[in-house]
């Protein structure tokens, strides 16, 4: 069984600190995905990384994929509440059929 | 605007009641899929579907059945809903060609059964 396990599970922060969550696995994915989820929500895509070591930005988001596309991890630089949300990681495990495991997901609050 | 839709959002019914969550999309996806969520945690996979008249189970073991008579639209029904049905069901899509099956997600249906 595959298993994507994500830490910290839960993570409450005043605004303005930095956190990083991180996503680990035994299995090697073709790529992996990272999805925020509001509250009454569906997930929404952030980012996808593809090659092992690559490292991704997105505004305050730093994405990062091991370099044996078996981990990843998300650093958010001087959050604010609007990052307030359920950050879920999701790798591809490529082949014909591609399915995607979830993590068991990072829930985070970012106190004003 | 291409989207995935879900009705209805919030439905609340009795044991034994038949029930069907409607997903539709208007992405031009092939491929859809439903996963069940219980609050804050990670989603499991329950059905999905590669194409039309394509249906295979996922990795969760579920009671309920799905079809898909057309590509926009993947229904999911339960027979006899029990209590331990209670969760939120979300639908997502992904195209075919797509390389790294980047998907994209519903707003749920939050099922409470009483």
């Amino acid at each position: 069984t595959q298993l994507l396990e994500q830490s910290p599970q839960f993570l409450s922060i005043q605004e303005g600190e930095n956190l990083t969550v991180y996503c680990n696995s035994s299995s090697v994915f073709s790529s992996l995905q990272w999805y925020r989820q509001e509250p009454g929500e569906g997930p929404v895509l952030l980012v996808t990384v593809v090659t092992g070591g690559e490292v991704k930005k997105l505004k305050r988001l730093t994405f990062q994929f091991g370099d044996a596309r078996k981990d990843s991890s998300l650093h958010i630089t001087a959050a604010q509440p609007g990052d307030t949300g359920l950050y879920l990681c999701a790798g591809a495990l490529g082949g014909a059929t591609n399915k995607l495991i979830f993590g068991t997901g990072t829930l985070l609050a970012v106190q004003p | 605007e291409a989207d995935i839709y879900q009705t209805p959002r919030y439905l609340v019914i009795g044991t034994g009641k038949k029930i069907t969550l409607e997903c539709s999309q208007t992405m031009g996806h092939d491929k859809m899929y439903w996963y069940q969520q219980d609050p804050g945690m990670e989603l499991h996979l329950i059905h999905y579907s590669y194409g039309v008249n394509s249906t295979e189970k996922g990795d969760l073991s579920s009671e309920s059945t799905v079809s898909r008579i057309r590509t926009e639209h993947f229904p999911l029904t339960l027979e006899s809903a029990r209590p331990s049905h209670t969760s939120q069901y979300l639908c997502a899509s992904s195209a075919l060609a797509g390389v790294y099956n980047e998907q994209f997600f519903g707003p749920g249906t939050r099922l409470t059964v009483l």
